[in-house]
C-alpha cells in the first residue's frame, strides 16, 4: 500500500519553463490538496479538490493550476515558473469530513522544485 | 497575517525529560486542532488532534492541551526520546466533524525539536 506518491521528487527549472507535478493516492480518498513549504512559513495551501472533476483555490493559488480528472490523481501545474515558486511541494489526501476521521491528512514525501 | 503561530523555532531537551511545544492561533472560527511530525525528506505525519469541545487529549506519551480563552494549545511529550527529534507543526481547521472546511488545514511555521541522549 503506497499511500500518497508524488513525482518527480526533485526538479530544476529555468524561469519561464512549465512543468507538472503528479500526485497519486491509493486510499480512495475524496479530498486532495497541494501545499507548499517555505522556510519560516509552514505549509500553505495552494489548491484543493473535494472530488473527481472539482478544484478550488487555497491560500496561495496564483501561478498554479490543478486538475483532478481521476479520483486517485491530482496534478499541479506551473505554466511559467518563477524563482518565487522555488519550494518544497507536498500533496495530501483525506477522507471526507464527518464521522470519526476529521482533518487528518495523509502526505506524500514532497517534491523539491528549484526555479533558476 | 499568520493565523497559526509557533513562536519557538527550536527546542532542545534531554532524553527522558518533558518536551513542551506551543502554538497560538488568532482565528476564533478554528474548532479542530492537530499536531503533525515531520522528519527530513519525508512528508508530515499525523500525531494527535483535539476538538474544541475538549481541553485535553492524550495518546501514549503525547498529550495536547487546548486553552480556548487564550487561543493557545500545547503538545507535551513525556518522556522524550531521541527518535522524537523532528519538526513539529501545529495545524487548525474550521468546521470540525461534518463541517464545510473540506479538511483544509492552516499550519504554523513549525518547531524543530532535538532530543539529546
Amino acid at each position: 500500500n503506497a499511500g500518497v506518491t508524488q513525482t518527480p521528487k526533485f526538479r530544476v527549472l529555468k524561469t519561464g519553463q512549465s512543468m507538472t507535478l503528479l500526485c497519486a493516492q491509493d486510499m480512495n480518498h475524496e479530498y486532495m490538496y497541494w501545499y507548499r513549504q517555505d522556510p519560516g512559513m509552514g505549509l500553505r495551501l495552494i489548491h484543493y479538490s473535494v472530488g473527481e472533476g472539482t478544484t478550488a483555490k487555497g491560500e496561495v493559488p496564483d501561478g498554479y493550476n490543478v486538475s483532478r480528472l481521476k479520483k486517485q490523481n491530482f496534478l499541479l501545474g506551473l505554466e511559467s515558473a518563477a524563482p518565487s515558486q522555488t519550494s518544497v511541494y507536498f500533496c495530501a489526501s483525506s477522507y471526507s469530513t464527518g464521522g470519526v476521521r476529521t482533518g487528518e491528512l495523509f502526505f506524500g514525501e514532497g517534491s523539491r522544485l528549484t526555479v533558476l | 497575517d499568520q493565523q497559526v503561530k509557533q513562536n519557538s523555532p527550536s527546542l532542545s531537551v534531554q532524553e527522558g525529560r518533558i518536551s513542551i511545544l506551543n502554538c497560538d492561533y488568532t482565528n476564533s472560527m478554528f474548532d479542530y486542532f492537530l499536531w503533525y511530525k515531520k522528519y527530513p525528506a519525508e512528508g508530515p505525519t499525523f500525531l494527535i488532534s483535539i476538538s474544541s469541545i475538549k481541553d485535553k487529549n492524550e495518546d501514549g506519551r503525547f498529550t495536547v492541551f487546548l486553552n480556548k480563552s487564550a487561543k493557545h494549545l500545547s503538545l507535551h511529550i513525556v518522556p522524550s526520546q531521541p527518535g522524537d527529534s523532528a519538526v513539529y507543526f501545529c495545524a487548525a481547521s474550521e468546521g470540525g466533524a461534518g463541517g464545510t472546511s473540506y479538511g483544509k488545514l492552516t499550519f504554523g511555521q513549525g518547531t524543530i525539536l532535538t532530543v539529546h541522549p
